[in-house]
């Protein structure tokens, strides 16, 4: 079945800029998303189609893809901003495929 | 503005089915939308897993490993998504969540989701 790898962690100073990466075969044949998902909270679309942001989520997020890795970059990184974030692709064997989810801490 | 809610049991036994309703409001999962809903869950400290989506034209996919287990189906007229899994075990307990999901260039991805309902499985 097709996989998603993020890093378990990352961690970032406040107003500096975060990345977090996710990486599978063939990743450069199928799109990305992104989700935040704060503690307690629903998971939240902040990226879809690789780089394309929802109505409502700040320019400071940005989402990028080359070659089998996709990464999600956070600038100026604010307290707000600690939550789980979550790859996503879609894989015509498998189905909806998450990555395993990437803790920032700010 | 876009709504999902989950409703069902928040405590099913082992060996039990578990049947859950999505209630949503604000779209139509029709031809002339497009739009598709789905099921996910997420185990206690895990991360998110998908089950299975039924798409407007009531094409349905689900989740491999849990493809004997699982129905899913629609009601337009009622603007319900209804999720069955059968043989609950205690490695279901998670919260599950129904959202709104968006089909584009095979991507499938989730633009509204419900605030989730947690479902114990337990003797």
């Amino acid at each position: 079945s097709y996989e998603l790898t993020q890093p378990p962690s990352v961690s970032v100073s406040p107003g500096q800029t975060a990345s977090i990466s996710c990486s599978g075969g063939k990743l450069e044949e199928k799109y990305v998303c992104w989700y935040q998902q704060r503690p307690g909270h629903s998971p939240v679309l902040i990226i879809y189609q690789d780089t394309k942001r929802p109505s409502g989520i700040p320019e400071r997020i940005s989402g990028s893809h080359s070659g089998n890795t996709a990464t999600l970059t956070i600038g100026e990184a604010q307290a707000m901003d600690e939550a789980d974030y979550y790859c996503q692709a879609w894989d015509s064997s498998t189905g909806v495929v998450f990555g395993g989810g990437t803790k920032m801490t700010v | 503005q876009v709504t999902l809610r989950e409703s069902g049991p928040a405590l099913v036994k082992p060996t039990q089915t578990l049947t859950l309703t999505c209630t949503f409001s604000g779209f139509s999962v029709n031809p002339s939308t497009g739009m598709s809903v789905s099921w996910l869950r997420q185990s206690p400290g895990k991360a998110l897993e998908w089950l299975a989506v039924v798409d407007w034209d009531d094409d349905k996919y689900f989740r491999t490993s849990l493809r004997t287990r699982l129905t899913i189906s629609k009601d337009a007229s009622k603007n319900q998504v209804v999720l069955t899994m059968t043989d609950m075990d205690p490695v279901d307990t998670a919260t599950y969540f129904c959202a709104r999901t968006v089909v584009v260039s095979q991507l499938y991805y989730f633009d509204h989701w419900g605030q989730g309902t947690l479902v114990t499985v337990s003797s």
